[in-house]
């Protein structure tokens, strides 16, 4: 049990497009889901948390108006980089949480992201 | 603000000998949990075992144990009979709460494990 998956797992866009990144919960309702971002050979670092039927709350330093983050039902969030460019091209990694009381977060298998 | 620390940015060990990860953290909190994240090179993050502080007994899962250590702030993690599958990224992470109230994983920045065969 508590698959996530991510779609899609790789991706190359032009400087200037904006791509989505969609995560979902498969066999569990995420009340909770977030994403994160990470570098070639550096840990991960959270962009934001996502709250089903609530607004993004984003870390500081992150551009909320470049990564748009929607958690528009229990098993389903979604990350658009905005008018992406070559500095954002990373590995982002999405993970949902279920119920309160469940401690573990389970990690989709990320998404690589190349900006030309 | 928590951290996690991992001094070990890389180690090696014989296939079926042990091998200790170290991690210390940094917090003001009483109550909270930790927990070891593998990365293979697939990039898939799993989780490996989890300590709840209020717990003074050491998790183990199978050939994976902690020894946690609440006053020194310390929690390395043990893989024993080790095998070619173990060589992966590990991350040690830290659960606190965002400013909005929520969770968050804190991860130190990743120890390489190489098994040799």
């Amino acid at each position: 049990g508590a698959v996530v998956s991510q779609h899609p797992s790789w991706v190359i866009c032009k400087s200037g497009t904006s791509v989505k990144i969609e995560c979902r919960s498969l066999d569990f309702q995420a009340t909770t889901m977030f994403w994160y971002r990470q570098f070639p050979k550096q840990s991960l670092m959270l962009m934001a948390t996502s709250n089903e039927g609530s607004k993004a709350t984003y870390e500081q330093g992150v551009e909320k108006d470049k990564f748009l983050i929607n958690h528009a039902s229990l098993t389903l969030s979604t990350l658009t980089v905005t008018s992406a460019h070559p500095e954002d091209s990373s590995f982002y990694i999405c993970s949902a949480r279920g119920r309160e009381g469940v401690r573990e977060q389970f990690f989709g298998p990320g998404t690589r992201l190349t900006v030309l | 603000a928590q951290t996690v620390t991992q001094s070990q940015p890389e180690m090696s060990v014989q296939e079926a000998e042990t091998v200790t990860l170290s991690c210390t953290y940094d917090t003001s909190e009483s109550d909270y949990y930790l927990f070891w994240y593998k990365q293979p090179p697939s990039r898939q993050m799993i989780l490996v075992i989890r300590q709840e502080a209020y717990k003074q007994q050491n998790a183990t899962e199978n050939r994976f144990s902690v020894n946690f250590q609440k006053a020194a702030k310390s929690f390395s993690l043990k893989i024993s009979d080790s095998q070619l599958g173990d060589a992966a990224m590990y991350f040690c992470a830290y659960r606190t709460l965002t400013q909005g109230g929520s969770e968050k994983l804190v991860f130190g920045k990743g120890t390489k494990l190489t098994v040799n065969p």
